[in-house]
């Protein structure tokens, strides 16, 4: 049983670029959630996803950032215009979320550096 | 959810010594409370958890205290050992499902 299953682990654009992050939550997760982690800095919540439903964004930045789970496929966590401030390492988490049993756990993050 | 407080910040220990880490929180409507574990560059993982209708949760040398009057707790590592070096971070799930972390502690045991 594959964990979450984040890609790719590093990925370097330029300013203005546009970044795309994937997320592929563990077998029978239909929950997920994007972190944001500065170095040396805690974990940030940015937004919590169900299938085909956003669920909470009330941590995403207001422009720029956008998220996805679609019916079929991986979880995206997208940002346009990236700026330098946006490199941070990016952890995807999964659950089942089925009455107590909401242990979340994390893929191995992408590391976004902008140049 | 999001006024999560962990001290300290960093906590040196020789091998063999216990390491007591702190947290606080303020929703009093939170009801689970997992730890993880994060090694340089990889990803965290979650080493034990709490939920607010226990006090206290052992697994053999890391243990956690839940003080829910208080709003506080605490992981406890006994007979610490160099691989248990590591940045260690404490959440609280609110009632909505999200997890709010603290800022962590970097755990260093020397031999």
């Amino acid at each position: 049983n594959a964990g979450v299953m984040q890609n790719p682990r590093h990925l370097v654009r330029r300013r203005g670029q546009e970044a795309r992050l994937r997320c592929s939550p563990m077998k029978g997760h239909s929950h997920v959630y994007w972190y944001r982690q500065l170095p040396e800095e805690g974990l940030k919540f940015m937004v919590y996803l169900q299938k085909e439903n956003i669920i909470d964004e009330s941590g995403m930045p207001k422009e720029r950032f956008s998220a996805e789970f679609p019916k079929e496929g991986p979880s995206i966590l997208r940002i346009q215009q990236v700026v330098r401030g946006d490199s941070a390492a990016y952890f995807c988490a999964s659950s089942r979320l089925t009455g107590n049993d909401e242990k979340l756990f994390f893929g191995s993050g992408t590391q976004l550096s902008v140049l | 959810g999001e006024n999560v407080e962990q001290h300290p910040s960093t906590l040196s220990v020789q091998e063999g010594d216990s390491a007591v880490i702190k947290c606080t929180y303020s929703d009093s409507a939170s009801n689970y409370f997992p730890w993880y574990k994060q090694e340089l560059g990889k990803r965290p993982q979650l080493i034990i958890d709490i939920r607010s209708n226990v006090g206290e949760k052992k697994d053999q040398r890391i243990a956690v205290t839940l003080n829910k009057t208080a709003k506080h707790f605490s992981l406890h590592i006994t007979e610490t050992q160099p691989e248990d070096s590591a940045v260690y971070f404490c959440a609280e799930r609110d009632v909505w499902g999200r997890l709010y972390f603290g800022r962590g502690t970097q755990l260093t045991v020397w031999p």
